[in-house]
């Protein structure tokens, strides 16, 4: 039963690399999504997904790519890494997005961009 | 856009106390769902509680129970009996219905960092 996977669990890039996130669920949850972390700031979203082919944008999406070519993956693109994009990364799923069940996150990713 | 508030950035209690964690939000939607999250130092989110808004009852799970007053948006949540384990961030959280259009997702509180007196 491993839930959501995410990985690296660090990584450190320098300005202008790209890289990419990973998350995996085994749960077959239709819903899945991408939020950062920053210091006194909760947790703010950056792209979600209903289902596999279907991507939108959330709160923050500038500077992240994302696609879903499966159910299970839902991969974070970082196209050019910037020093504002140092945070922690979590990628978080449900069941569906028509019923308010529970999300389940992943460990999170911290990335730190120098 | 909906906002969470909340106002405590930080708590302490002591062992085997109750303690009261605020969270105020701001909406205009009616039908809404509420969220209590924990994240302990290992960074793991793990949901403690949810709220149904169009539930007048207030939710309850084992020692964590919420005080869900909806005119007032607000939404409290209460540690009974705390324990060394429950020391970690709370963050509130709310969601709109999902209504088909699309599926936007958390909009969370700064969080309240909880500390547990032994």
């Amino acid at each position: 039963n491993a839930g959501v996977t995410q990985t690296p669990k660090f990584q450190v890039l320098k300005t202008g690399q790209s890289m990419t996130l990973q998350c995996a669920q085994d749960m077959n949850h239709e819903y899945m999504s991408w939020y950062r972390q920053d210091p006194g700031m909760g947790l703010r979203l950056i792209h979600y997904s209903v289902g596999a082919g279907i991507t939108d944008q959330g709160e923050v999406p500038n500077g992240y790519n994302v696609s879903r070519s499966t159910t299970e993956d839902f991969p974070l693109r970082l196209l050019s890494a910037a020093p504002s994009q140092t945070s922690v990364y979590f990628c978080a799923s449900s069941m569906t997005a028509r019923f308010n069940y529970g999300y389940t996150f992943g460990s999170g990713t911290r990335l730190t961009v120098v | 856009a909906q906002t969470v508030t909340q106002s405590q950035p930080e708590m302490s209690v002591q062992e085997a106390e109750t303690v009261t964690l605020s969270c105020t939000y701001d909406t205009s939607e009616s039908d809404y769902y509420l969220f209590w999250y924990k994240q302990p130092p290992s960074r793991q989110m793990i949901l403690v509680i949810r709220q149904e808004a169009y539930k007048q009852q207030n939710a309850t799970e084992n020692r964590f129970s919420v005080n869900f007053q909806k005119a007032a948006k607000s939404f409290s949540l209460k540690i009974s009996d705390s324990q060394l384990g429950d020391a970690a961030m709370y963050f509130c959280a709310y969601r709109r219905t999902y209504s088909g259009g699309g599926a936007d997702g958390l909009t969370f509180g700064k969080g309240t960092h909880l500390i547990i007196q032994p």
